[in-house]
C-alpha cells in the first residue's frame, strides 16, 4: 500500500535557526496537506499544496510540492520556541482517504 | 463557531470489553473521519462518514465499526478491545468529503487497554 515517509524523524535546533522536514511518498499524489501537532495535542491544519511545483507562504513558514507531485517540504526560517511541535504531512491519491507522514518532531532551544 | 468535540478524554478498558467513543463534528462540517494515533507516531486512517454512510476504510478489521447521525456527529465503536489498541483516537471533521480546506480535529479520546 501507499506509504508515506518524512525525514527526518527528530531535530533539535537554536532558536533562530532555520528548519526544514521532508516528506516522500512512494505513490503520485492529487493534494498534500500540512499539520502541525503540539505536545499533547491534537493536529491542527496548516495548508494544502494540488499543483505541481506548488509554493505556499504563511510568515516564517514556506511549503512545496514536488514536480512530480511525490514528495512535499516544509522550511521554517527563524524558528522560535513556539513552532516546537511534530510537523505532519498527510498525503491523498484522489479517494477520501489522507495519509499520514510518520512526522518530524521539532524542539527549539533557547 | 464550536469546534470538534469528543467524549470521553480518557477511558480504560480490559481486554476483550466493548467501547463506544463519541463526536460532535464543527459546525457546518457533514463529513466525519476518525484516525487513530499510537504514541509517537503518526495518525492511521480508521475510516470516514458522509451522509450516514461509510464511504472510506483504512486497514483496520471489522470489530472497528462506526456510525454517523443526521446532526453529523459520530461514534466509534471497538468490539472484542485488544492491548494494540491501546492509543488516542482523533475525530476529524470537514466541510466535504475531500477535505480539500483540511480536517479539524477534535482533542481525542486517550484510550488504554489492560
Amino acid at each position: 500500500g501507499q506509504q508515506v515517509m518524512q525525514i527526518p524523524q527528530y531535530q533539535h535546533v537554536q532558536e533562530g535557526e532555520d528548519f526544514t522536514t521532508y516528506c516522500n511518498s512512494s505513490t503520485t499524489l492529487s493534494n498534500i496537506q500540512w499539520y502541525k501537532q503540539r505536545p499533547g495535542g491534537h493536529p491542527v491544519f496548516l495548508i494544502q499544496l494540488v499543483k505541481s511545483g506548488e509554493v505556499k507562504k504563511q510568515k516564517r513558514l514556506t511549503f512545496q510540492f514536488g514536480e512530480a507531485k511525490k514528495n512535499s517540504s516544509l522550511h521554517i526560517t527563524a524558528t522560535q520556541t513556539t513552532d516546537v511541535g511534530t510537523y505532519f504531512c498527510a498525503a491523498n491519491s484522489g479517494t477520501y482517504k489522507y495519509i499520514f507522514g510518520t512526522g518530524t518532531r521539532l524542539k527549539v532551544l533557547a | 463557531e464550536t469546534g470538534v468535540t469528543q467524549s470521553p478524554t480518557h477511558l480504560i478498558k480490559t481486554r476483550g470489553q466493548q467501547v463506544t467513543l463519541r463526536c460532535s463534528s464543527q459546525s457546518g462540517h457533514n463529513t466525519v473521519s476518525w484516525y487513530q494515533q499510537a504514541l509517537g507516531q503518526g495518525p492511521q486512517f480508521i475510516f470516514q462518514y458522509y451522509r450516514e454512510e461509510e464511504n472510506g476504510r483504512g486497514n483496520f478489521p471489522p470489530r472497528f465499526s462506526g456510525l454517523q447521525f443526521p446532526n453529523y456527529s459520530s461514534e466509534l465503536n471497538v468490539n472484542a478491545l485488544e492491548l494494540d489498541d491501546s492509543a488516542l483516537y482523533l475525530c476529524a471533521s470537514s466541510l466535504e468529503q475531500g477535505a480539500s480546506y483540511g480536517y479539524t480535529f477534535g482533542s481525542g479520546t486517550r484510550l488504554t487497554v489492560v
